[in-house]
């Protein structure tokens, strides 16, 4: 069957320290996949987009990485801070046109 | 840029009622729009796709006769939850691509928490 998993677990990390979120997937062979952050009661925001072609992509604090012999992405946030605290959401490409499947997310607490 | 907006933000209606939830996209024009609905603690499941001026293309498992969607422009879409019931408390998001923009990327709306009494 087809699954997208992330940490259900809440990931709990210190200020300053880098955050590293997980989004392994099977049965899938996604064209891209995203990364969205969402804040409770609100939307997903788009953070990053990465193409299957693609090995790494950076912007400002975030990177990235897809490895689709390994069928996972791993998400980075460096030098984390409190206003980094939200669900991280991971997306596949999965059908025609621009159609998402989500992962379940994985929320990350930063404390100070 | 890239705004999409949602009406209403909340509301609470009594069961056996039809609410009707806008979205809209407000700085650029929508080749297609998504709904989706997502139960606490749970990822986005993604009911229905949608585009102008065409029948909406369902989810397996959603019923088409009881979320009705309309796209009636390039920058509105609706859905319609027809006799509501408290199983369909839940918050839904709209999200759109864009004509201009790349179509890979979906901006979404703030999303609707519908309670049903």
């Amino acid at each position: 069957s087809q699954k997208i998993e992330q940490n259900s677990e809440a990931l709990n990390i210190q200020e300053g320290k880098t955050a590293t979120l997980t989004c392994n997937y099977t049965n899938y062979s996604p064209a891209y996949l995203q990364w969205y952050r969402q804040d409770p009661g609100r939307g997903p925001v788009f953070l990053l987009l990465i193409r299957e072609n693609e090995k790494e992509k950076r912007k400002e604090r975030l990177k990235v990485t897809f490895d689709t012999t390994l069928k996972q992405s791993l998400f980075h946030i460096t030098a984390s801070q409190p206003a980094d605290s939200a669900t991280y959401l991971c997306a596949l490409n999965t059908g025609t046109a621009s159609k998402l499947t989500f992962g379940t997310g994985t929320r990350l607490q930063v404390t100070l | 840029g890239a705004v999409v907006s949602q009406h209403p933000s909340r509301v609470i209606c009594k069961s056996g009622t039809s609410v009707k939830i806008e979205c809209r996209s407000l700085d650029f024009q929508a080749t297609t729009m998504f709904w989706y609905r997502q139960f606490p603690k749970q990822s986005l499941m993604l009911m229905a796709t949608s585009n102008e001026g065409s029948k909406a293309t369902y989810e397996q498992g959603v019923e088409k006769d009881k979320f009705l969607i309309n796209h009636a422009s390039l920058t509105l879409s609706t859905l319609t939850v027809t006799s509501a019931h408290p199983e369909d408390s839940s918050f839904y998001i709209c999200s759109a691509d864009s004509q201009s923009r790349t179509q890979e990327t979906q901006y979404f709306g703030p999303g609707t928490r519908l309670l049903v009494l």
